[in-house]
Formats: structure tokens, C-alpha cells, sequence
């Protein structure tokens, strides 16, 4: 399995402004993906990240508010913009190491409050 | 309906025990099936991958029904350590459906 490191680990935030979450992968990886988990529920995809061009969003998510870049094939970032309380939720990265098919590795998430 | 449908618990169980809990999903042509474990503000780590019918790793045994459009996982001699959440996740057209969550809480 790949080791996937995301900075920052935790952050508070005023509404209005952005963040970045970067992810990192030891490996390279063909396909990485960002989620969110809001308190107490599952995993929502937001969006795949592909290397070499524009990432492939789910439906309720936007580029304009979630873009999200892939310069090289072991490093991602996700920014959430003009933030508001809604977006306080954890953002994970995972990406498919390729050990077995479909099989996803997580990164230890970003814990995002927005005030 | 929901892709992946799971009891959400929780299974209290004493440890030494056996726990067994099942996950439905809706696709009948998804081919790959996962069990991932988190931990409490923790990132879900894979704990099984299940391809064909079924699937075993030391006190863990997972099994498939595709007719019944099913898994199960069951967890033998249960261990203070083994108390989590436990997400079914399902491959929808390449994409990875998860469940809410099965929690276990095993107690001395």
C-alpha cells in the first residue's frame, strides 16, 4: 500500500475565505480522489483528480467552488472556496495504488471548521 | 434508495466473541467489494478486499451473495482492539460507493 500524507491536518477558518488542502502520495499513482465526511456520515466523493487535465467532479460539486489540481502523478491539491459553515467536514485524498482493482488508500484527512 | 446499505449498530460485543453483520447494495453489476475499518477521527483503512465469494484473513472472514446482492463480514475471538466503525464499499461503474457504517464496540 502507498503512504499518503495531507497538510494541513486541521484547520479553523472565517467564512468568506479559502483553503488548500495538499496531498501526497509516495508513489505515483494513476488515480487520485477527494472526499468529504461530514460528523457522523459516510464518504462523499467529490471529485477525481487526473494528471494532465481537468478533474472529473460528482454531481453537486463544482469547479468553481472545489478546484482541484494534479501537476504530477504522486501529488494533488483540493481548494474549497468562498467558505462557509456548511463546508466544516473532513477532506480525505485516496488514491489507487493499483494492488488490486479499484482498491483505495486514504490519506489522514483534513479537519476543516469554518466559522 | 441508497447504493450500499448497512446496520449501523451498534453490535456490542464481549470480547472472545463472534460478530457477524451484512451490507446490501443496489448494482448488480458491481464486481469488487471492500470491508474498510476507521477508528474514531481516523481515515478508513482497508481491511479486506473481497473478488469472488468470499475472502478470509486470520480472524476475519468475509463472504459474497450475489444473488442476494450481499456481503457479510464476520470477526472471530473479538479483541478490545477491534472495536471501530466498519465500512462496506462497493465499486458502482468504477467508483466507490460507501456505506454509513457499521459500528462495533467490543467490551471486556
Amino acid at each position: 500500500s502507498a503512504v499518503i500524507s495531507q497538510k494541513p491536518s486541521r484547520d479553523i477558518c472565517q467564512r468568506g475565505t479559502s483553503l488548500t488542502i495538499q496531498c501526497q502520495v509516495d508513489s505515483q499513482v494513476t488515480m487520485m480522489f477527494w472526499y468529504r465526511q461530514q460528523p457522523g456520515q459516510s464518504l462523499t466523493l467529490i471529485a477525481t483528480a487526473n494528471q494532465g487535465s481537468e478533474a472529473t467532479y460528482e454531481s453537486g460539486f463544482v469547479i468553481d467552488k472545489f478546484p482541484i489540481s494534479r501537476p504530477n502523478l504522486t501529488f494533488s491539491t483540493l481548494t474549497v472556496s468562498n467558505m462557509s459553515p456548511e463546508d466544516s467536514s473532513i477532506y480525505l485524498c485516496s488514491a489507487e495504488t493499483g494492488t488490486g482493482l479499484y482498491e483505495q488508500y486514504f490519506g489522514p484527512g483534513t479537519r476543516l471548521t469554518v466559522t | 434508495r441508497k447504493e450500499v446499505e448497512q446496520d449501523p449498530g451498534p453490535f456490542n460485543v464481549p470480547e472472545g466473541a463472534t460478530v457477524a453483520f451484512n451490507c446490501t447494495y443496489s448494482n448488480s453489476a458491481s464486481q469488487s467489494f471492500f470491508w474498510y475499518r476507521q477508528d474514531c477521527r481516523k481515515e478508513p483503512k482497508l481491511l479486506m478486499s473481497v473478488y469472488s465469494s468470499g475472502n478470509e484473513d486470520g480472524r476475519f472472514t468475509a463472504q459474497l451473495n450475489r444473488a442476494s446482492q450481499y456481503i457479510s463480514l464476520l470477526i472471530r475471538d473479538s479483541k478490545l482492539s477491534d472495536s471501530a466503525t466498519y465500512l462496506c464499499v462497493v465499486d458502482s461503474w468504477g467508483k466507490l460507493q460507501f456505506g454509513a457504517g457499521t459500528q462495533v464496540v467490543v467490551t471486556p
